[in-house]
């Protein structure tokens, strides 16, 4: 079967401007996870949603990252008022439900803020 | 606080040479420990994890609650098992993971 997919594999955005990132988990997974990975970094854990609800949000950096999974499958990651600071490989994860700790992996979303 | 240390960013062994990585945490409760491997040009996935006890591709890693440490294994060291591998540390339920900086490992032929 399909894996995570996160799609666009690329962004290229300015400075100031909108962006969202859009998750795809494995069909029937509840828990969805979202990380940030910098250069040199290990995954950086910013959200974690169980069906509809974000059931921990502790890692967002700031009020300018919002993320939705409205019908319990497919997630956006929003980011307002981009920063150069932002620029990082943005991570999703999904898995069978929070206590079936392994998690898959997208591919991720390479986001660069000129 | 919750913390993953892997101490080394680079590691080169020999084809056949026994290879550790190192992994130590420190967490507050109980943790969850895994191993996640990044082949390249490949999305991260995961390699094994504490409660199962099992070998993975010749791969073993103990828990040492006393030392707080979870490093990994293998015996004979192959040119396959180059990769980046980072050490993960979830709470019970899995609200939470946290990664190590990770090791970039270069087995040299």
């Amino acid at each position: 079967g399909a894996g995570v997919s996160q799609t666009p594999s690329n962004k290229v955005t300015e400075k100031g401007k909108y962006v969202e990132l859009r998750c795809d988990p494995i069909s029937g997974h509840t828990a969805l996870y979202w990380y940030r990975q910098s250069l040199g970094q290990g995954p950086e854990f910013l959200i974690y949603f169980q069906g509809t609800g974000a059931a921990d949000d502790s890692g967002l950096p700031n009020d300018r990252f919002f993320a939705v999974r409205p019908e319990g499958s497919v997630s956006t990651l929003k980011i307002q008022r981009t920063e150069r600071g932002d620029s990082a490989v943005y991570l999703c994860a999904s898995s069978l439900n929070p206590n079936y700790n392994e998690q898959f992996f997208g591919p991720g979303t390479r986001l660069t803020v000129l | 606080a919750q913390r993953v240390t892997q101490p080394e960013k680079l590691l080169s062994v020999f084809k056949g040479a026994p290879v550790e990585l190192k992994c130590n945490y420190s967490y507050s409760g109980s943790p969850e420990l895994f191993w996640y491997v990044q082949y390249s040009r490949q999305r991260l996935q995961l390699l094994l994890r504490h409660i199962s006890r099992e070998s993975i591709k010749g791969f073993t890693a103990d828990l040492n609650k006393g030392e707080t440490s979870f490093h990994l294994k293998k015996p004979f060291a192959q040119e396959e098992d180059s990769a980046m591998y980072y050490c993960a540390l979830s709470g019970i339920g899995g609200n939470q993971f946290y990664f190590g900086t990770g090791t970039s490992l270069t087995v040299i032929p």
